[in-house]
């Protein structure tokens, strides 16, 4: 069974600049959320795919989004980027959107932005 | 302030005893609860998660407890071992499904004396 797979593991990004996150769901998921996890925080829930359109989303503005395809894959991409999006990035993935016993999130390993 | 809460950022063991790390929630109507471990470099990773209608589950060395009357969770950890050494996070889901996405605490930082 493969995991959640995400790229690049690091990346050095300038601000105002664009920004492209990806991750592979583990085998037979079908569903992909999005967090941001700030040194020394919890996780914070971006938003979640599923059927490829955003199903649910937290507190964060329009210039993050998100796609999600047919293979149930998806791509982060943050806009305009700012000095306080530097944070790991993480991905997680579930067999449905419905937390339940059968349906725990599993995380990848994130991806590490540093926006100078 | 956040929904999710932790009563200490670190906790020091001795291997071989066992653990006890607590949670405090807000949201009366979170119906879901869940535990990670995250190690350094590493994304979390699923320990034991709860329902509301349940105040005890046992999973291999966990065990999770839901107080729902005190609004309190923790997890315990049976003779403690160097390899539990990480940072754990309690989370909660709405009532709502997982479209409302998890609530993180900020988590405890388990520390193992030899």
């Amino acid at each position: 069974e493969t995991g959640v797979t995400q790229s690049p593991t690091h990346l050095i990004k300038t601000r105002g600049q664009q920004v492209t996150l990806r991750c592979s769901s583990q085998s037979g998921h079908n569903t992909v959320s999005w967090y941001q996890q700030a040194l020394g925080q919890g996780p914070q829930f971006i938003f979640q795919y599923y059927r490829e359109e955003e199903n649910g989303r937290g507190n964060f503005p329009p210039r993050f989004s998100g796609l999600q395809f047919p293979n149930y894959s998806s791509e982060l991409n943050v806009n305009a980027l700012e000095l306080d999006d530097s944070a790991l990035y993480l991905c997680a993935s579930s067999l449905d959107p419905w937390t339940s016993y059968n349906s725990p999130l599993h995380f990848g390993n994130g991806t590490r932005l540093t926006v100078t | 302030g956040e929904s999710v809460g932790l009563h200490l950022p670190t906790l020091s063991v001795q291997e071989g005893d066992n653990s006890i790390i607590n949670c405090a929630y807000s949201n009366s109507a979170s119906d879901y609860f869940i535990w990670y471990k995250q190690e350094s470099g590493k994304g979390p990773q699923f320990i034991i998660d709860i329902r509301s209608n349940m105040d005890k589950r046992q999973g291999q060395r966990v065990t999770v407890l839901l107080n729902k009357t005190v609004k309190h969770l923790s997890l315990q950890i049976a003779a403690t071992q160097p390899g539990d050494s990480a940072v754990y996070f309690c989370a909660e889901g709405g009532s709502g499904g997982g479209a409302d996405g998890l609530t993180f605490g900020k988590g405890t930082h388990l520390i193992i004396q030899p």
